[in-house]
């Protein structure tokens, strides 16, 4: 079992739909961190969250760290927004700085 | 600056030769990390170094992948006598501290043949 599980695999949807995308680990951690990727490679950072909720625009990160779930809500979606989504996290107990990657959720928004 | 670059973009070897990345993170960053994504998958990690020191090597760093940062600024990854399982794309990534927001390169895109 990998120790970050993304839901779904892959998700389609109408522009305007609200989405969620999930993340659940395993690990005990210090931070989670949500990417995004379009086709060719490019990733950008678009939260990194401990604990709470973050806003950035039309994007809402949440996190339940008794629960070792996240989540990832993208409201009145845009073609834009088709890209594929990463959860990664940084775990809490080993000594390194490395992220665990889920192996991420590929969009797409149609108009 | 504009962010973390890596060159070449793109990379077509054939079995058996080596080949080198290069990465050149933000400047002032002192965390520099290396990460392989194959088709599908979310990126694995491959090491990292603070300044010129290298922390941390996964067990995913075979005998023929070897990694440096010699002057504490810019990286490079090298693999020698590829195989066709090295085929994916390599990222690389900076950050100012530890525990910090990671950015990340474009990516180079190995194919071996």
């Amino acid at each position: 079992k990998n120790e970050v599980e993304q839901s779904p695999q892959n998700l389609t949807a109408q522009e305007g739909e609200f989405i969620t995308i999930n993340c659940s680990y395993s690990v005990g951690i210090s931070a989670l961190h949500w990417l995004q990727q379009h086709p060719g490679g490019g990733i950008v950072s678009l939260f990194m969250l401990s604990s709470g909720k973050k806003k950035h625009g039309r994007l809402i990160a949440t996190i339940n760290i008794q629960e070792k779930h996240s989540s990832l809500h993208i409201t009145a979606s845009h073609p834009r927004d088709s890209a594929v989504y990463i959860c990664a996290v940084r775990s809490k107990f080993e000594n390194t700085d490395k992220l665990i990657f889920g192996t991420g959720t590929r969009l797409q928004v149609f108009p | 600056d504009t962010g973390v670059s890596q060159n070449p973009r793109h990379k077509i070897t054939k079995r058996g030769q080596n080949v080198t990345f290069r990465c050149d993170p933000i400047s002032e960053h002192n965390r520099l990390y290396w990460y392989r994504q194959t088709l599908g998958q979310g990126p694995e990690f491959l090491t990292y170094f603070q300044n010129e020191a290298q922390l941390e090597k996964s067990r995913l760093l075979s005998d023929r992948f070897s990694a440096e940062r010699p002057k504490g600024s810019f990286s490079t990854l090298e693999i020698q006598r590829t195989e066709q399982g090295d085929s994916a794309m390599y990222l690389c990534a900076s950050s100012l501290v530890e525990y910090n927001e990671q950015f990340f390169g474009p990516g180079t895109r190995l194919t071996v043949l």
